[in-house]
């Protein structure tokens, strides 16, 4: 079993739509990440958060220490936000990261 | 532009070759990643340093060889690699290993 866990793996949506991505895992940890990677690789930091809940534009986080859960959420949904949406935890070392496998999000327009 | 770039890329290497990925910040950071993304699996650490220093290995086969000059490059010398080795291979940056880190757009590697 993966320490980092996340569901969908897979979600397609409509443009406008109100978007959720899981995140669970099993293990203690210091902070987590979101992640967005696009087609080509590369990778952009899209939140970084130990508690409650962070706003950016029309991207919220929420994470829960206490259930080991986090959610990303995308409000009015845009095909430009299709990609691949990733959560790592800093476990341990707070140096390292443990990867979610990443959630593929295509939004239709 | 996130402050942290890649070349080359794309590479394509016979499992004889001997080749360098090269990574460049200019963020001002102290720690700098290597990362391996292979197809349809997890990002894996694969090195880190602070300040220079090598901090992290994460159990890498030696034919990656991974040199910090300074602060703001980083390599990972390649020789000998196989096949299974092709991948995309991300370079990250943060001001220091508790800070959020920045990535550069990547390596896509094929050995062949």
């Amino acid at each position: 079993k993966n320490e980092v866990e996340q569901s969908p793996q897979n979600l397609t949506a409509q443009e406008g739509e109100f978007i959720t991505i899981n995140c669970s895992y099993s293990v203690g940890i210091s902070a987590l990440h979101w992640l967005q990677q696009h087609p080509g690789g590369g990778i952009v930091s899209l939140f970084m958060l130990s508690s409650g809940k962070k706003k950016h534009g029309r991207l919220i986080a929420t994470i829960n220490i206490q259930e080991k859960h986090s959610s990303l959420h995308i409000t009015a949904s845009h095909p430009r936000d299709s990609a691949v949406y990733i959560c790592a935890v800093e476990t341990g070392s707070a140096r390292q990261l443990t990867f979610g496998s990443g959630t593929q999000l295509t939004v239709l327009p | 532009e996130t402050g942290v770039t890649q070349t080359p890329r794309h590479l394509v290497m016979g499992m004889t070759n001997k080749k360098s990925l090269k990574c460049e910040q200019h963020l001002g950071h102290n720690a700098m990643y290597w990362y391996k993304q292979s197809a349809k699996k997890p990002l894996e650490l694969m090195f880190v340093y602070n300040f220079k220093e090598q901090t992290e290995n994460n159990s890498v086969p030696s034919r990656f060889s991974p040199e910090c000059p300074n602060s703001s490059h980083l390599f990972l010398h390649l020789h000998t690699l196989q096949p299974e080795d092709s991948a995309l291979y991300l370079c990250a940056s943060s001001q220091d290993p508790l800070w959020e880190q920045y990535f550069g757009p990547g390596t896509r590697l094929t050995v062949t």
